[in-house]
């Protein structure tokens, strides 16, 4: 069975950093697309940051230059290094894996963890 | 990038209704277009990819249509479990990027 379970969420300064988990079972994630997706509150989803197989990354405009996505394969999991953290960032962060045939879709979700930044 | 735009965006139904949400591309992105439900408090969950593409166990009264610019989900006959917040999202090119969501709520 699949799933993906989110750790490391709180309540953070702004300014201040963070590390956000998402680990694995069911599958290899160095073997698939994994991304972070987040959710301010009362809003809609927003992409944040995907790795590839190949270990390329990408970021959404709004946290390039401050978050890090990266994976450990001994520990099938996944990471989101934040960083210069703002009340903007104040969301849930979901895990999710990208699904990459023909099309791309988020096809396995992980239950989220929610980042307040406040002072 | 390209932005999603839901119509509408809430409505009320009642079980057993046909309902039709609406999604419309900025741009053009083929069929690149997929759909998720989502209720308080849970992720969202995948219902149609592709346009229109049924995910694995999802029940055969959703289904999904259209290309190009223009897209509909529909739900055959509403149930109670099916009263969630429905998300486009599309995939033809990064950043990938969601709908602001149609809202469905019980009459």
């Amino acid at each position: 069975e699949v799933q993906l379970v989110e750790s490391g969420g709180g309540l953070i300064q702004p300014g201040g950093s963070l590390r956000l988990s998402c680990a694995a079972s069911g599958f290899t994630v160095s073997s698939n697309y994994m991304t972070w997706v987040r959710q301010a509150p009362g809003k809609g989803l927003e992409w944040v940051s995907v790795i590839y197989t190949d270990g390329r990354t990408s970021y959404a405009d709004s946290v390039k230059g401050r978050f890090t996505i990266s994976r450990d394969n001994s520990k099938n999991t996944l990471y989101l290094q934040m960083n210069s953290l703002s009340a903007d960032d104040t969301a849930v962060y979901y895990c999710a894996r990208l699904f990459d045939t023909a099309i791309q879709y988020f096809d396995y979700w992980g239950q989220g963890t929610l980042v307040t930044v406040s002072s | 990038d390209i932005q999603m735009t839901h119509s509408p965006s809430s409505l009320s139904a009642s079980v057993g209704d046909r309902l039709t949400i609406t999604c419309r591309a900025s741009q053009s992105i083929s069929r690149y277009l997929n759909w998720y439900q989502q209720k308080p408090g849970e992720a969202p969950k995948l219902l149609i990819y592709a346009a229109s593409s049924l995910q694995s166990g999802v029940p055969s009264r959703f289904s999904g249509s259209g290309s190009g610019t223009d897209f509909t989900l529909t739900i055959s006959s509403l149930q109670p479990e099916d009263f969630a917040t429905y998300y486009c999202q599309q995939s033809y090119i990064t950043p990938w990027t969601f709908g602001q969501g149609t809202k469905v709520e019980i009459k």
